[in-house]
């Protein structure tokens, strides 16, 4: 596709369900990024995938998040056993990764625990 | 922690003016400096970027000012539009490590 595709774009769910999350980055994109905003906060690092290395899974807030990305494309973000602290808007992004540091942006996905 | 501190969470600015955009980084190593714009219920959009081997990057309104010494970054903006009204991030890297270290985020609002 010509750019970044997340889906769903909306989710609610009840908490302690489990929820899943799609990220598919633009084609040819080696680098691919997720990251969460928070109301009224700032864009915080969740996991990052670069070609065939290990992901940076710095980010990830506690085990009960997980991301997977298969193939060097698709991308799946979990998360178990939700929490009304999960919710927020999830973004990914995917990049050229060396080629190119400038990372294009989905348009996320709002998750809603209640 | 930290990393890229975005201290002004809102600006308003006469449409016309110079808009100007402060963002402080502290870890050394990044090297790379990208500034991202974003309107309610989108992604952020790529704006402009700069090099640490370069202290200015000009295109069309937007300018982007590094500060080494300082690590401080500036974006200008001018003449401001009403359509620039938008959240604006900083964003930093570092070579060997990709992963984009954000701001929080400042509110610039355009006032027509």
């Amino acid at each position: 596709g010509a750019g970044v595709s997340q889906s769903p774009s909306n989710k609610v769910t009840e908490k302690g369900k489990d929820v899943e999350l799609r990220c598919d980055p633009i084609s040819g994109h080696t680098a691919l990024y997720w990251y969460r905003q928070s109301l009224g906060q700032g864009l915080e690092f969740l996991i990052y995938f670069q070609g065939n290395s290990a992901p940076d899974k710095s980010g990830l807030p506690s085990d009960r998040f997980s991301a997977e990305r298969t193939g060097g494309s698709v991308s799946t973000l979990t998360i178990q056993r939700t929490q009304q602290e999960d919710s927020a808007v999830y973004l990914c992004a995917s990049s050229l990764g060396r080629l190119s540091t400038e990372a294009f942006f989905g348009q996320g996905t709002r998750l809603t625990v209640v | 922690d930290q990393q890229v501190k975005q201290n002004s969470p809102s600006l308003s600015v006469q449409e016309g003016r110079i808009s100007i955009l402060n963002c402080d980084y502290t870890n050394s190593m990044f090297d790379y400096f990208l500034w991202y714009k974003k309107y309610p219920a989108e992604g952020p959009t790529f704006l402009i970027s700069i090099s640490s081997i370069k202290d200015k990057n000009e295109d069309g309104r937007f300018t982007v000012f590094l500060n080494k010494s300082a690590k401080h970054l500036s974006l200008h903006i001018v003449p401001s539009q009403p359509g620039d009204s938008a959240v604006y991030f900083c964003a930093a890297s570092a070579w060997g490590n990709e992963k984009l270290t954000f701001g929080t985020g400042t509110r610039l609002t355009i006032i027509p």
